[in-house]
């Protein structure tokens, strides 16, 4: 089970240019959401999906698109990068996990995609 | 909106001690209240849930309360070592919307 997977892990990108953070989870979750932390602040949500087909803006999405095609995958495209867009953005999937007979609706994270952007 | 506060923003302790962080939110209509680890450069780590009908979650030196009627939860960690050094967010799930809502977090440094 290895619960939220984000790729790649450090990138460096040029103003103008474009990718997409990939975020696949294996704990059949529907809720999954993409957040940017700048250093020294909080969380900022950028997009959140509540199932296969359906997302929703956040806080901060300019600049940003996503897609959820399967329930596995929401992956995050930047258009056009822009120096404003440094930042480490992380994954999460919300839903059920066991700890032993015990199940509980958990907010679980990937490790985080540290993007520059110069 | 929910607004959730963690004060203070920094903590330095010297090994052993006990100490308290605290998460405060501004409506009571919460799911649940959960606390997380972040170490420099890494990811959240889940340390413990409390669910809307529980008080406290108890794992190892670590206890969570939650008061919904006052809107405090507390972080008690026992025996503080180096180890913990790291920053503690509160993040808050309320029972109606589909988003959380975290805090900035406490910077905890547990001095050798």
């Amino acid at each position: 089970n290895a619960g939220v997977t984000q790729t790649p892990k450090f990138r460096i990108l040029k103003i103008g240019q474009s990718m997409t953070l990939q975020c696949a989870q294996d704990m059949n979750h529907n809720y999954m959401y993409w957040y940017r932390q700048d250093p020294g602040m909080g969380l900022k949500l950028i997009y959140y999906s509540v199932g296969a087909g359906i997302t929703d803006k956040g806080e901060v999405p300019n600049g940003y698109n996503v897609s959820r095609s399967t329930t596995e995958d929401f992956p995050l495209r930047l258009e056009l990068a822009a120096p404003s867009q440094t930042s480490v953005y992380f994954c999460a999937s919300f839903g059920r996990r066991w700890e032993g007979l015990a199940g509980a609706n958990v907010l679980t994270f990937g490790a985080g995609s540290r993007l520059t952007v110069l | 909106k929910q607004e959730v506060t963690q004060i203070p923003a920094a903590l330095s302790v010297p090994e052993g001690e006990n100490l308290v962080l605290n998460c405060s939110f501004t409506d009571s209509a919460i799911y649940n209240l959960q606390w997380f680890r972040q170490d420099p450069g890494k990811g959240l780590t889940s340390l413990l849930l409390i669910q809307s009908s529980q008080r406290e979650q108890t794992s190892g030196r670590l206890n969570a309360s939650l008061d919904k009627s006052s809107g405090r939860s507390t972080l008690y960690i026992a025996a503080s070592q180096p180890g913990d050094s790291a920053t503690y967010l509160c993040a808050v799930r309320p029972s109606t919307g589909n988003q959380f809502y975290f805090g900035t977090g406490t910077s905890l440094t547990v001095i050798p």
